[in-house]
């Protein structure tokens, strides 16, 4: 079964930091650009982060450009989101998201479940 | 950046024609994607490159893709497609994703 699985919210004071994790499974990893979206308690859908399957390529939306490092490591079949400098704006459900088809601008067919990040003092 | 508009809620009586839009500044020569959302859920993918569907998708999901409007129709409409839909392009000049800010579709 072609899966993600996220992990690693949680709460966190403004100013901290926090590691997120995307755990794929059922299909070849190494092949396929990955994404970030979040979404705010009652609000919309938002893209923040993109990496090419090489890791070659990376972009941000500007709400996170400079705080946010996404990374991927092929050989354990892991995407992340290194987030730093954490705001209450950035309090969301993160999810991992893959395009359709490898390397593309497709839309994205396989999201996650979703982990929490609360950032609160 | 790419702004693509969404009207926040649509409201439709089941077994009629539901058509939501998606408004960009010429959004038709974009590749449009959409998905439904039901509380509690992740997004799922109805319609990919305007008009595709992915497998297991009904039917009456369609979509078109012209000027400065991407529409979303459903035909037939059940309740059980009442949720959160939005859409979404991918902006070349910056290489970013956007997404629409979602609309509602309430089935009466």
């Amino acid at each position: 079964e072609v899966q993600l699985v996220e992990s690693g919210g949680g709460l966190v004071q403004p100013g901290g930091s926090l590691r997120l994790s995307c755990a794929a499974s059922g299909f070849t990893f190494s092949s396929y650009s990955m994404n970030w979206v979040r979404q705010a308690p009652g609000k919309g859908l938002e893209w923040i982060s993109y990496i090419t399957s090489s890791s070659r390529t990376i972009y941000y939306a500007d709400s996170v450009k400079g705080r946010f490092t996404i990374s991927r490591d092929n050989a354990k079949n892991s995407l992340y989101l290194q987030m730093n400098s954490l705001r209450a704006e950035d309090t969301a459900l993160y999810y991992c998201a893959r395009p359709v088809a490898p390397n593309t601008n497709d839309g994205f067919d396989i999201w996650g479940q979703g982990t929490m990040v609360t950032v609160s003092s | 950046s790419y702004v693509l508009t969404q009207p926040p809620s649509v409201s439709v009586a089941p077994g009629k024609t539901a058509r939501l839009t998606c408004g960009g500044n010429n959004i038709g020569i974009k590749t449009v994607h959409w998905y439904q959302q039901k509380p509690g859920h992740a997004p799922v993918l109805v319609i990919y490159y305007d008009t595709d569907r992915p497998s297991g998708i009904p039917e009456r999901f369609s979509g078109s893709n012209s000027g400065d409007t991407a529409t979303l129709t459903i035909s037939r409409v059940e309740a059980g497609d009442e949720a959160d839909y939005y859409c979404q392009v991918w902006d070349s000049s910056t290489d970013h994703r956007v997404f629409g800010g979602g609309t509602k579709l309430t089935v009466l």
